[in-house]
């Protein structure tokens, strides 16, 4: 079964600090691994995407995130927070399988104050 | 731009009603979702679907069914509405070739069952 940690529900940063969004998952296999963003009363945005090759992956707005094999962890990053980060980011994972399905974590607030 | 288009931002109806919710999506993808957003729990995976009149229930299938009769519309139907049932929904589609597995979101259904 494909399941997906994210152990912190809110994450607090100043303004010019970096930024890290944890997330641990739990798939049969290779995985594909992904980050969303969620701004007040939208949909889900899509950040980056892990699917293989080099660890480090960059995405939209700034953002990167490490894929670790051994920890199992996928954990978003920036060198450099802004207030307009501030929004609900989630983390996914899926299957190396075309027919597989998405499954999401809890999600985790982040916070960027001035 | 991949577009996925729910057809109402906001519903209201009875306990007990049949509830419709649709989706159309105009990338001719393969693969399309229905989640459920509730604060805390996340992104829940209620159905999904890989190709027309394929479908494989999620993790929270009980009291919804699905229906998948054209490759581009995906409808979620609530067969007798509770008030548990009262959440945001999230239709989402994405290719089946690898390599382009990420998923796009429509801007979600806030359904309130009274």
């Amino acid at each position: 079964a494909q399941s997906v940690a994210q152990p912190e529900d809110q994450v607090n940063v100043a303004e010019g600090n970096p930024l890290t969004v944890k997330c641990t998952y739990s798939v049969s296999g290779n995985p594909y691994l992904f980050w969303y963003v969620q701004y007040p009363n939208r949909g889900l945005q899509f950040l980056l995407k892990y699917i293989t090759g080099d660890n480090l992956v960059k995405g939209s707005y700034g953002f990167e995130a490490e894929f670790n094999k051994s920890q199992t962890s996928f954990h978003l990053k920036k060198p450099s927070a802004l207030v307009s980060d501030s929004a609900l980011y989630f983390c996914a994972v899926r299957r190396y399988s075309s027919a597989s399905k998405i499954i999401f974590g809890s999600g985790t607030r982040l916070s960027i104050r001035p | 731009d991949v577009k996925v288009t729910q057809s109402s931002r906001y519903l209201v109806k009875r306990t007990g009603e049949k509830v419709f919710l649709e989706c159309v999506q105009d990338m001719d993808h393969e693969n399309m979702f229905w989640y459920r957003q509730d604060p805390g729990l996340g992104l829940r995976l209620i159905y999904f679907s890989y190709d027309v009149k394929m479908k494989e229930k999620g993790d929270i299938p009980e009291g919804y069914s699905v229906s998948r009769e054209k490759k581009e519309r995906f409808s979620l139907i609530l067969e007798s509405a509770s008030t548990n049932q009262t959440s945001m929904y999230l239709c989402a589609s994405s290719f089946r070739r690898q390599g382009a597995f990420e998923a796009f979101f429509g801007q979600g259904t806030r359904l309130t069952v009274v």
